[in-house]
């Protein structure tokens, strides 16, 4: 049974960079898609993008200049990097997995909160 | 990218009932890579339909997903109390990969 649980800082000021990270158990990252999504609260789904184990990653063009996804396949572990937040990032982040780009396995989410 | 559009926005049925619910792509998902999520208040969403007709582990089989190219349906045979949720649609054929803006199954 693999789960997924995010860690990192809760509340950023503008500008701040957002860093979390994802630990998933019960499997190994290999052969795998892991994911980064995140939910304005209240709102729909939004697809940050994607890292295989190999390295190879996938964005979206809306954040592509701000936003990195790294793999420690050594730990278990994948990390979001999102630099130049604004209130407009203020949101529940999800870690997702899969074989494929679909996402099988989520994380319980974690709300980021940006505020002055 | 691919738009997705889901509809209706709010379907309003009692348990028992059927459920159809849309998802239409502004342009062709390749390979028919199109995944539904269901979401309840405070949770994360769960994997429903893969590659538009496939059920995921532990999904009942009152839940089909029917469509290829652009139009797709999720269909819901007969609504049991914990299947009102939010849905969304979810294109995994191109980058960046889209999600609808999700339909509401409420208790009428």
């Amino acid at each position: 049974h693999v789960q997924l649980q995010e860690s990192g800082p809760r509340l950023l000021k503008p500008s701040e960079t957002l860093s979390l990270t994802c630990t998933v158990s019960g499997d190994s990252l290999s052969s795998h898609y892991w994911t980064w999504i995140r939910q304005p609260p209240g709102k729909g789904l939004e697809w940050i993008g994607n890292i295989h184990d190999s390295g190879n990653t996938n964005y979206n063009p809306s954040l592509m200049s701000r936003v990195t996804i790294s793999i420690d396949t050594s730990k278990n572990q994948f990390s979001l990097k999102l630099n130049s937040v604004t209130a407009a990032d203020t949101a529940l982040y999800y870690c997702a997995g899969g074989l494929g780009w679909s996402s099988d396995y989520w994380g319980q989410g974690s709300l980021v909160t940006v505020s002055s | 990218e691919i738009v997705l559009t889901q509809s209706p926005g709010t379907l309003s049925l009692s348990p028992g009932e059927k459920a159809t619910l849309s998802c239409r792509a502004s342009q062709s998902v390749a390979r028919n890579y199109l995944a539904w999520y269901q979401q309840k208040p405070g949770q994360a969403p769960r994997l429903v339909i893969d590659d538009a007709s496939r059920r995921a582990t532990g999904i009942p089989d009152r839940f089909s997903g029917s469509g290829s190219g652009t139009d797709f349906t999720l269909t819901i045979s007969r609504l049991e109390p914990e299947d009102f949720a939010v849905y969304y649609c979810q294109q995994c054929a191109n980058s960046p990969l889209t999600f609808g803006g999700g339909t509401k199954v409420e208790i009428k």
